[in-house]
């Protein structure tokens, strides 16, 4: 199994642009979330899905966009690309919520 | 709602000794609890979780946490620090029947030789 995959690992844009963070799981997992990592303030959830076709808003859901079609993939789209958005986004998934979580290598993204 | 606070961010230990990460939580329903650990520039690994029934939990690499319902605890312990010990640590906590996880600031471990 490859676990949880990521891509790209790092990105670069300028403010305004959009994109499009790649989250993949092949462990057949209903549960999947993505957080944003910044120093001092740990893990934020941003959005997250209990089974295709299911999303629903975390903490810091403004400026971001999910879809679940799959079971197996959890794109993450910046819609609209702005310097607060620097960050270390990570794709994490799980089968039960209380079996605790996989997490993927991470994307670091830089928004200039 | 849930929350988490992990005292002190930045914890050092020479090699040898214990170590005592430190976990707090508030929650309105039986949590779920977890450890996670992360190396530089790696993704989250879950160290152990603590679900139901026995309140003394280990996991990998020789931690355990021990679950404190009265004190609203889930410290983090490891009877001799090794050099590989080094890395982040975040608690984490889950109210049961609710998929949103809630995770802690971080603590950095550093292992003195």
């Amino acid at each position: 199994n490859a676990g949880v995959t990521q891509t790209p690992k790092f990105q670069v844009l300028k403010t305004g642009q959009s994109m499009t963070l790649q989250c993949a799981q092949d462990m057949n997992h209903e549960y999947m979330s993505w957080y944003r990592q910044d120093p001092g303030m740990g893990l934020r959830l941003i959005h997250y899905s209990v089974g295709a076709g299911i999303t629903d808003q975390g903490e810091v859901p403004n400026g971001y966009n999910v879809s679940r079609s799959t079971t197996e993939d959890f794109p993450l789209r910046l819609l609209s690309a702005a310097p607060s958005q620097t960050s270390v986004y990570f794709c994490a998934s799980s089968y039960r919520e209380r079996d605790g979580q996989f997490f993927g290598p991470g994307t670091r993204l830089t928004v200039l | 709602a849930q929350s988490v606070t992990q005292l002190g961010s930045h914890v050092s230990v020479s090699e040898g000794a214990l170590v005592l990460l430190r976990c707090n939580y508030s929650s309105s329903v039986p949590p779920y609890l977890f450890w996670y650990v992360q190396y530089p520039n790696q993704g989250l690994q879950l160290l152990l979780k603590y679900t139901t029934g026995a309140t003394l939990v280990k996991g990998i690499n020789g931690f355990e946490a021990e679950f404190k319902k009265s004190e609203t605890s889930f410290h983090l312990t490891k009877p001799s620090a090794h050099m590989s010990d080094a890395a982040e640590y975040f608690c984490a906590v889950s109210e049961s029947g609710y998929q949103k996880v809630t995770f802690g600031t971080g603590t950095k471990l550093q292992v003195i030789p």
